[in-house]
């Protein structure tokens, strides 16, 4: 069981380069989202979907694409990667009950 | 809105000492659940345990367990003889049961157990 796969695992950007965060679950969930982790600020929603071909912004949306065109994959896009993006950021697929994560992607745009 | 609130930034203990770690909420919902995560170094999110709003029984489980006390919006996550492995960041989150059913979490809390 492959629950919730997240790639790359770690990534280094220059600003402004675009890059894509893949999430991918086989556990045929609607709800997927996307938060990230900073230090002492726990994690932060920045977009999620309840479907496919429904997305909507979070708390920290700003500087981030997504979209939904399957159940299984919910892409996470940086356009133009800038320092302020520098964060952890973790994928998760819900059911009705549980929040499954994604091992996490360590990114860090110099 | 939604708002998890883990005052405690940073616990040390010696091991086989117990420990608390605590978790107090804000939400509108009347039915919501309520999560703890374990962040260990290595830094995934283990899932530790998910508590719904209207079951308010307290739980065991080996030497974890959790009160969930509603008039106080609390849920606190209590180690009992805690252990070095034991030593990671741990999460309290809160989720709506239905709607865009994202969590709410916490700073989070780093607790280090000393051998």
């Amino acid at each position: 069981n492959a629950g919730v796969t997240q790639t790359p695992k770690f990534q280094v950007l220059k600003t402004g380069q675009s890059m894509t965060l893949q999430c991918a679950q086989d556990m045929n969930h609607e709800y997927m989202s996307w938060y990230r982790q900073d230090p002492g600020m726990g994690l932060r929603l920045i977009h999620y979907s309840v479907g496919a071909g429904i997305t909507d912004q979070g708390e920290v949306p700003n500087g981030y694409n997504v979209s939904r065109s399957t159940t299984e994959d919910f892409p996470l896009r940086l356009l133009s990667a800038a320092p302020s993006q520098t964060s952890v950021y973790f994928c998760a697929s819900r059911s009705n009950t549980e929040a499954f994560f994604g091992q996490g992607t360590r990114l860090t745009v110099v | 809105a939604q708002k998890v609130t883990q005052a405690q930034t940073e616990i040390s203990v010696v091991e086989k000492e117990d420990v608390t770690l605590d978790c107090v909420y804000e939400t509108r919902d009347t039915t919501y659940y309520l999560f703890w995560y374990k962040q260990p170094p290595s830094g995934e999110l283990v899932f530790l345990i998910r508590r719904n709003s209207f079951d308010e029984q307290n739980e065991i489980s080996g030497r974890y367990s959790w009160n969930f006390q509603k008039s106080t919006s609390s849920f606190n996550f209590t180690i009992t003889a805690s252990q070095v492995v034991d030593s990671a960041v741990y999460f309290c989150a809160l989720s709506e049961r239905t709607g865009r059913r994202a969590l709410t979490f916490g700073s989070g809390t780093r607790l280090q157990v000393q051998p």
